[in-house]
């Protein structure tokens, strides 16, 4: 089966702590996304990759970081530095980051951070 | 700076009625919008892609138009069911076309 698989489904974690959301996916896409979604709000654009080894910021990229060692995998940590960590996390991707390319989305991650 | 909005941000109707979502943007230089479907708890699933080129998708009992000089699309359901009730998002492609912006979406239910 070909998509888009985020883990772990749910995330606790003590303020102050570093977290790492796993995304992998195995449709051979080269554009990868990470989007944060808070209630009763729209998706917020995190980070984006275009291409192995290389990623750019979104609107809301303080307090996360992000690597692209392999086409298929797009890990996204939450530091400490993140004010409001508390949300849910989705990951897409696309067959490239060409702007007429649809995005499929993972199932997500819910982090609450106490 | 692109902002959409989906109206109403909420829509109860019984089965077998048909409706219309609501989504408008403010910058009609789009590339793609994108209608997503996200039951509770979930992600997104892509429902329908309209290209900035084309009016109108259809996909089964869903039909979206676009109309880019009024900066507005309309996502049609026909003959709804109990299991469409779930939250509707637009997307628009920025304008580097590097990514989506999204609306705070409609949530649909469906009593039967």
């Amino acid at each position: 089966d070909g998509g888009i698989t985020q883990s772990p489904k749910y995330l606790f974690r003590k303020e102050g702590q570093n977290v790492t959301l796993s995304c992998e996916q195995n449709l051979n896409h080269d554009a990868m996304y990470w989007y944060r979604q808070d209630p009763g709000q729209g998706l917020r654009l995190i980070y984006y990759s275009q291409i192995v080894n290389d990623f750019q910021k979104g609107d809301i990229a303080e307090g996360y970081s992000v690597s692209r060692e392999k086409k298929e995998s797009f890990p996204l940590t939450v530091t400490s530095a993140q004010k409001n960590p508390t949300a849910f996390y989705l990951c897409a991707s696309s067959i490239s980051a060409h702007r007429t390319y649809e995005q499929y989305f993972g199932p997500g991650t819910r982090l609450t951070v106490t | 700076k692109q902002e959409v909005t989906q109206i109403p941000a909420a829509l109860s109707v019984p089965e077998g009625e048909n409706l219309v979502l609501n989504c408008s943007f403010t910058d009609s230089a789009i590339y793609n919008l994108q209608w997503f479907r996200q039951d509770p708890g979930k992600g997104l699933t892509s429902l329908l892609l309209i290209q900035s080129s084309q009016r109108e998708q259809t996909s089964g009992r869903l039909n979206a138009s676009l109309d880019k000089s009024s900066g507005r699309s309309t996502l049609y359901i026909a003959a709804s069911q109990p299991g469409d009730s779930a939250t509707y998002l637009c997307a628009v492609a920025n304008q580097a076309g590097t990514a989506l912006i999204f609306g705070k979406g409609t949530t649909l239910s469906v009593s039967s």
